[in-house]
């Protein structure tokens, strides 16, 4: 079946626009996540979905990082006012549940270049 | 916090050599442990797992054990190929979601 999908797979932007980034889970994953990779910080956790529940977003670095979920399925993880610190892989990745028991399976990521 | 500790690379084994990675954890309670990896350029996918001590993970000839007594899942393979060439990441996840991960480890395989 159909895995995580992520779009854009790349996406330069100019420092201080905003951006957009998308997410579509695997059908029937009620948890998802964001992550993002960078040279300087490895890989970091964002922010957590699961059903219904208020999201975790323990992760996001600063107020300027937002994402939503509508519908219980494809989010959107939103940067506002880019930085260049914010140049990163960001990963998204979808469980059966929010249980680290379930494996995450994780999309292919987008490539943030901020110039 | 919960941490993740895995040994710095890259690790640089001729085919069929052993390999060790080795990965030490921080946490507050009782965590999953996992081993994850990213083939060049493709996505992090799930490599192995175990869910509480004295587990064993194993994958594709890869294993790993969950040691409790000294917080650590060092990743282990009998004889590498060319084609295990990748990026392995240890991770945990405590309370049912989040994965905290290491920095890392790049493995090279020469033919």
């Amino acid at each position: 079946g159909a895995g995580v999908s992520q779009s854009p797979s790349n996406k330069v932007t100019e420092k201080g626009k905003d951006v957009e980034l998308r997410c579509d889970p695997i059908s029937g994953h009620t948890a998802l996540y964001w992550y993002r990779q960078s040279l300087g910080q490895g890989l970091e956790f964002l922010i957590y979905f699961q059903g219904n529940s208020a999201p975790d977003k323990s992760g996001l670095p600063s107020d300027r990082f937002s994402a939503e979920r509508t519908g219980g399925s494809v989010s959107t993880l939103t940067i506002q006012r880019t930085q260049q610190e914010d140049s990163a892989v960001y990963l998204c990745a979808s469980s059966l549940a929010g249980r680290g028991l379930n494996e995450q399976y994780f999309g292919p990521g987008t490539r943030l270049t901020v110039t | 916090g919960n941490s993740v500790t895995q040994m710095e690379g890259p690790v640089t084994l001729s085919e069929e050599a052993f390999l060790t990675i080795n990965c030490t954890y921080t946490a507050t309670g009782y965590p999953s442990l996992f081993w994850y990896v990213q083939y060049p350029g493709e996505g992090l996918q799930l490599l192995l797992k175990a869910t509480k001590a004295d587990d064993k993970g194993s994958n594709k000839g890869f294993e790993a054990t969950y040691r409790k007594e000294t917080t650590s899942f060092h990743l282990e393979k009998g004889s590498v190929q060319v084609s295990d060439s990748a990026v392995y990441f240890c991770a945990l996840s405590e309370g049912g979601n989040k994965l905290v991960f290491g920095a890392g480890t790049i493995l090279r395989v020469k033919s």
